[in-house]
């Protein structure tokens, strides 16, 4: 059954204040993990698909890394709008043609002006 | 990019009422749709998966007599909350898929409101 942990539950920062969010994942087989971004009362907003360990992704002020075991989100001087809850997902060879990921319970961050 | 468009954003009724909510995939065709259910501060747990034209599969503890998916097209499934009660109270969230290792979509959620 693959699992995906997601720490810490919640983050504070001040802006400007860089930090990483970690995914820890076990998995039979991954096919890809993915990184969301999910706002109050909204559904998720894709953010990166990482396919292999090394390989690394980049957006704005985000930047997602991946290796055998886990994955970083890396915020580098955030600001408040990047307040939101980010959420961990892998897709693994048990889930073979349905495409179900499972999710970690994320991480809620909030970034202070 | 690909949209999954989901309504109603929120709904309100009473204990007893049956309520259905749609997800559409608005510029793809969609095979395969997800259903999830999100509480308060947790993460979204997957209810069942859609398959158009056949019957959907669902996850181990969701009622499929409760919770009703059809999916009729391509580009639509709706789930039907038969005879709600204040516990089925929730953030529901449909997602889809192009098809192989693309990332989902998700819609923008309903959140259901049971009095």
């Amino acid at each position: 059954e693959d699992q995906v942990t997601q720490s810490p539950e919640a983050l504070r920062l001040q802006e400007g204040e860089s930090s990483s969010l970690n995914c820890s994942y076990t998995v039979s087989g991954l096919r890809g993990l993915f990184w969301y971004r999910q706002d109050p009362g909204k559904g998720p907003e894709f953010l990166f698909t990482l396919y292999s360990a090394g390989e690394e992704k980049e957006k704005e002020r985000l930047k997602a890394t991946l290796t055998k075991k886990e994955s970083f989100l890396h915020i580098t001087a955030p600001k408040p709008e990047d307040s939101a809850t980010y959420l961990c997902a892998v897709l693994g060879l048990s889930s073979g043609s349905a495409r179900q990921l499972t999710f970690g319970s994320g991480t809620q961050l909030t970034v202070l002006p | 990019g690909a949209v999954v468009s989901q309504h109603p954003s929120w709904v309100i009724c009473k204990s007893g009422t049956s309520v259905k909510i749609e997800c559409r995939s608005l510029d793809f065709q969609a095979t395969t749709m997800f259903w999830y259910r999100q509480f308060p501060k947790q993460s979204l747990m997957l209810m069942a998966t859609s398959n158009e034209g056949s019957k959907a599969t669902y996850e181990q503890g969701v009622e499929k007599d409760k919770f009703l998916i059809n999916h009729a097209s391509l580009t639509l499934s709706t789930l039907t909350v038969t005879s709600a009660h204040p516990e089925d109270s929730s953030f529901y969230i449909c997602s889809a898929s192009r098809g192989g290792n693309e990332k989902l979509f998700f819609g923008s959620g309903t959140q259901l409101s049971v009095l």
